[in-house]
């Protein structure tokens, strides 16, 4: 298995540009999850999805920040407009669904944004 | 405050220590508790997960969470250079939410 797979690796930009992220979870895992982590705040969960569906998006810092599920294998985390204080690395992470297991986050190696 | 505090550290230590690495929360209604190792440039991975208070071993790797305190532990023995790495406390409830700690970066030398 690839296990989660995020794209870009590395994103540079400019304040005011749209930036997308994405992410293809493992096979078979119904939970997907955005996160965002900064030397400040730690790994902070943005959104979740389960079966596609988004469950809990309270932590989406605001409007400009959005995140589509269109299909089982695939999710985006929009930024439009991107600015400097939105410069982190945001992991993407998926989990079978079931009981306890449901905490077992297995996480792709994240995108590296910077927002100039 | 936040719900999940954790030093930052660094933490260095010589090879074949004993490394004791803590986490506290706040929430009483947390009951799960992980460990996870980030590797630099890397996603986490689970290191090590237990429910409710007591300890958990894992060959080198022993968990230890009392409620009563709100305190997390992460004890490493025989620890090695590959060993080195950040390491998140995690929690939840019953909710499909981890709450992280902002990590404790671990350097064991040679």
């Amino acid at each position: 298995d690839a296990g989660v797979i995020q794209s870009p690796r590395h994103e540079v930009t400019e304040m005011g540009q749209e930036v997308t992220l994405r992410c293809k979870p493992i096979s078979g895992h119904n939970s997907l999850f955005w996160y965002r982590q900064t030397m400040m705040r730690g790994l902070e969960l943005l959104i979740y999805f389960n079966n596609n569906v988004p469950i809990d998006d309270s932590g989406m810092p605001e409007d400009r920040f959005s995140a589509k599920m269109p299909n089982a294998s695939f999710s985006t985390l929009k930024i439009q407009p991107s600015e400097p204080r939105d410069s982190a690395v945001y992991f993407c992470a998926s989990s079978p669904t079931g009981g306890s297991f449901n905490e077992k986050l297995f996480f792709g190696s994240g995108t590296q944004l910077s927002v100039l | 405050q936040k719900e999940v505090e954790q030093d930052p550290g660094p933490l260095s230590v010589p090879e074949g220590a004993i490394v004791s690495l803590n986490c506290t929360y706040s929430n009483s209604a947390f009951q799960y508790f992980m460990w996870y190792r980030q590797y630099s440039r890397k996603g986490p991975e689970l290191l090590m997960y237990t429910y409710s208070s007591g300890n958990k071993e894992d060959g080198r790797f022993t968990a230890q969470v009392d409620k009563s305190s709100k305190y997390i532990s992460l004890f490493i023995r025989d620890s090695q250079p590959s060993d080195s790495a950040t390491y998140l406390c995690a929690t939840t409830g019953t909710a499909s939410k981890l709450t992280f700690g902002t990590g404790t970066r671990l350097q064991v030398t040679l």
